[in-house]
């Protein structure tokens, strides 16, 4: 069966240093990859898309690779702020709508 | 404004009654869906609809009902039948539902049944 697998641990960082968020799949061949972020108690905004024949997209300080060879998407937050903190969220398109991962949640400590 | 309003932001009901939850948008986006949201958890899929008069069901429809009877709006009941309830319960919108169009969250509906 199709499964989305992210950092099952939270992930804790220094201000200023980059974070490194994972996405996994597996029995997908997606012709696309999103990410979002959320805050608690709030619903998901959408941050960026790539797509299978892009190797990399930047926005800012956010940074995502897609490697569908190894089944993976890598997001990173570059000069981390306390104001990254949330949680962040991948999504793979799946028969007309989207699957989305547990999430992963980031604390950016000053 | 354009948006995603969904209302009310918490809601509280006894065991036994149906809910129905209400979500509006005015994006003029054809696609609508219903989410829900456990603790710690990711978004499961409760149903979705590409247009109006259609919905299909998601991975989690058992005990959830919806209409779509116009393209602005898209309520969610939650019926006595839904044996674990209390959620924090998300809608979306999306231009359509093809291959890479984004979704617009509402801010959540948080459902308390004791």
């Amino acid at each position: 069966s199709q499964k989305i697998e992210q950092n099952s641990e939270a992930l804790n960082i220094q201000e200023g240093k980059t974070a490194t968020l994972t996405c996994n799949y597996t029995n997908y061949s997606p012709a696309y990859l999103q990410w979002y972020r959320q805050d608690p108690g709030r619903g998901p905004v959408f941050l960026l898309l790539i797509r299978e024949n892009e190797k990399e997209k930047r926005k800012e300080r956010l940074k995502v690779t897609f490697d569908t060879t190894l089944k993976q998407s890598l997001f990173h937050i570059t000069a981390s702020q306390p104001a990254d903190s949330a949680t962040y969220l991948c999504a793979l398109p799946n028969a007309g709508k989207s699957t989305f991962g547990d999430g992963t949640t980031l604390t950016v400590k000053p | 404004d354009g948006g995603i309003t969904q209302s009310p932001k918490y809601l509280f009901r006894k065991e036994g009654q149906n809910v129905t939850l209400s979500c509006e948008q005015n994006l003029n986006h054809d696609a609508m869906y219903w989410y829900r949201q456990d603790p710690g958890q990711g978004l499961r899929l409760i149903y979705y609809s590409q247009i109006v008069n259609d919905f299909q069901k998601g991975d989690i429809a058992e005990g959830y009902s919806v209409s779509r009877e116009k393209k602005e709006s898209f309520p969610l009941t939650v019926t006595s039948a839904q044996k674990n309830p209390t959620a924090f319960y998300l809608c979306a919108s999306s231009i359509g539902t093809g291959l890479s169009y984004e979704q617009y969250f509402g801010p959540g509906t948080r459902l308390t049944v004791t």
